[in-house]
């Protein structure tokens, strides 16, 4: 079965700062991953996602991410920290090879992430 | 392009009742996935349609059920509402099958907030 992790509740980052947001994973076979946002009373904002290719993929907002396949993370970055990134963050995992139907995408439990002004 | 919209945004039931909610997937998707969101369970798969029919669904009571219509839009349906249904409910859609083997990007409403007294 996939799972994914996001080991911090909580990130507190001061403003200016580099943020990192962790993600780990387990998946059978190659992993399709994404990074979603949520602002208060708001759904979910796409990020970036993670198929194939270059390990380093750039997203919305000046975010983005890297896989490591060898320590199975999707850790999230951004060079300068700002105010308005302070949001919920989620990673989530789909498992590229698993019986047709079935799988899903799952999601981590979320990191709040806060930027001090 | 709109996005995701979902109607009603804040819905009050009491036990017993039953509720259903919409959702309007972005133009030409026809895949609509439904999310239920609590601070205790996190983000959990309720069930996706695509092209009128269910494909996947996930590990929730009877109670719970969903249809999408020809033109894609999709209601979910909760019978016999219990405490524990209180949740944000997060539709998504996507181009293609959000399951399987689709690398298709899930685009996001905004929720709906559900009370249950």
């Amino acid at each position: 079965a996939q799972s994914v992790a996001q080991p911090e509740d909580q990130v507190n980052v001061a403003e200016g700062n580099p943020l990192t947001v962790k993600c780990t994973y387990s998946v059978s076979g190659n992993p399709y991953l994404f990074w979603y946002v949520q602002y208060p009373n708001r759904g979910l904002q796409f990020l970036l996602k993670y198929i194939t290719g270059d390990n380093l993929v750039k997203g919305s907002y000046g975010f983005e991410a890297e896989f490591n396949k060898s320590q199975t993370s999707f850790h999230l970055k951004k060079p300068s920290a700002l105010v308005s990134d302070s949001a919920l963050y989620f990673c989530a995992v789909r498992d590229m090879i698993s019986n047709f139907g079935n799988e899903k995408l799952t999601f981590g439990t979320g990191t709040r992430l806060t930027i001090i002004p | 392009k709109a996005g995701v919209t979902q109607t009603p945004r804040y819905l009050i039931k009491t036990r017993g009742q039953q509720v259903t909610l919409s959702c309007s997937p972005i133009s030409g998707h026809r895949s609509v996935s439904w999310y239920q969101q609590t601070p205790g369970q996190g983000l959990q798969f309720l069930f996706e349609y695509f092209s009128e029919t269910q494909r996947n669904k996930g590990n929730f009571p009877g109670r719970f059920s969903g249809r999408q219509f020809s033109n894609s839009r999709s209601e979910m349906n909760v019978s016999t509402l219990e405490l524990g249904d209180s949740a944000l409910y997060l539709c998504a859609s996507s181009l293609l099958p959000a399951t399987g083997t689709s690398t298709d990007t899930q685009y996001f409403g905004p929720g709906t907030r559900l009370t249950v007294l």
